[in-house]
């Protein structure tokens, strides 16, 4: 499983764009790159997945450079509400749907009013 | 919808007892997984089911700790001899089979704690 590094916590004014980058040097050619969401006291949420490019949806945007050895989680305008540790999560999805995926200590991010 | 559920929501036991955790997956999702989360920590991978059978049981720490999923639908956690090392925050969770991507739907967990 490839191992990701991000930074441990982070801290971001309300209204403001967030940034969130991930190392995954030895990611592989069958790895997708997924990122996960967690409120205190509740099970992790999935807010995006891509495996090159760019992939945004409703909540962020997930940036994936060539090489993909790295990635970057954007949240436009975070509010108060966002506060929350995010995980970067690499793993195989072919197969037969499997992703067994490993989750690292994760960003925490404190969103300040 | 209903979503992935798990109960109990709490478990308090005695070190050296046996414990039970269940988990309802969403309807047709076929693909099971559970996990363990220590405070401070991401969520650990202990094992996961396709269908019935357990297709990687490879993060389960010790024979102390056995899942079931006899039908394909609901899955229980069993850890017997129960360790004070065992308390963190048990995590199911189920998924599309291939085909319709893997994202992850969580439970809620069941904290259990070993006095």
């Amino acid at each position: 499983l490839a191992k990701t590094t991000q930074p441990i916590s982070m801290d971001s004014y309300e209204g403001q764009e967030v940034n969130i980058t991930c190392s995954h040097n030895n990611i592989a050619t069958n790895d997708y790159i997924t990122w996960y969401q967690q409120f205190p006291s509740q099970g992790p949420r999935f807010i995006i997945q891509g495996y090159k490019t760019k992939v945004t949806n409703e909540v962020a945007s997930l940036f994936i450079p060539a090489d993909r050895k790295s990635s970057t989680l954007s949240l436009p305008r975070v509010s108060l509400s966002d506060t929350a540790v995010y995980y970067c999560l690499v793993g195989d999805m072919t197969s037969g749907g499997y992703q067994k995926v490993t989750f690292g200590i994760g960003t925490k991010l404190q969103v300040i009013p | 919808g209903a979503g992935v559920s798990q109960t109990p929501s709490n478990k308090v036991t005695e070190k050296g007892k046996y414990v039970e955790l269940r988990c309802d997956p969403i309807s047709g999702h076929t693909a099971l997984y559970w996990y363990r989360q220590s405070l401070g920590q991401g969520p650990e991978f202990l094992i996961y089911f396709q269908g019935t059978g357990a297709a990687d049981d490879s993060g389960l720490p010790n024979d102390r700790f056995f899942a079931v999923r006899p039908e394909g639908s609901v899955s229980t956690l069993k850890i017997q001899r129960t360790e004070r090392g065992d308390s963190a925050v048990y995590l199911c969770a189920s998924s599309w089979a291939s085909g319709r991507g893997s994202e992850q739907f969580f439970g809620p967990g069941t904290r259990l704690t070993v006095l």
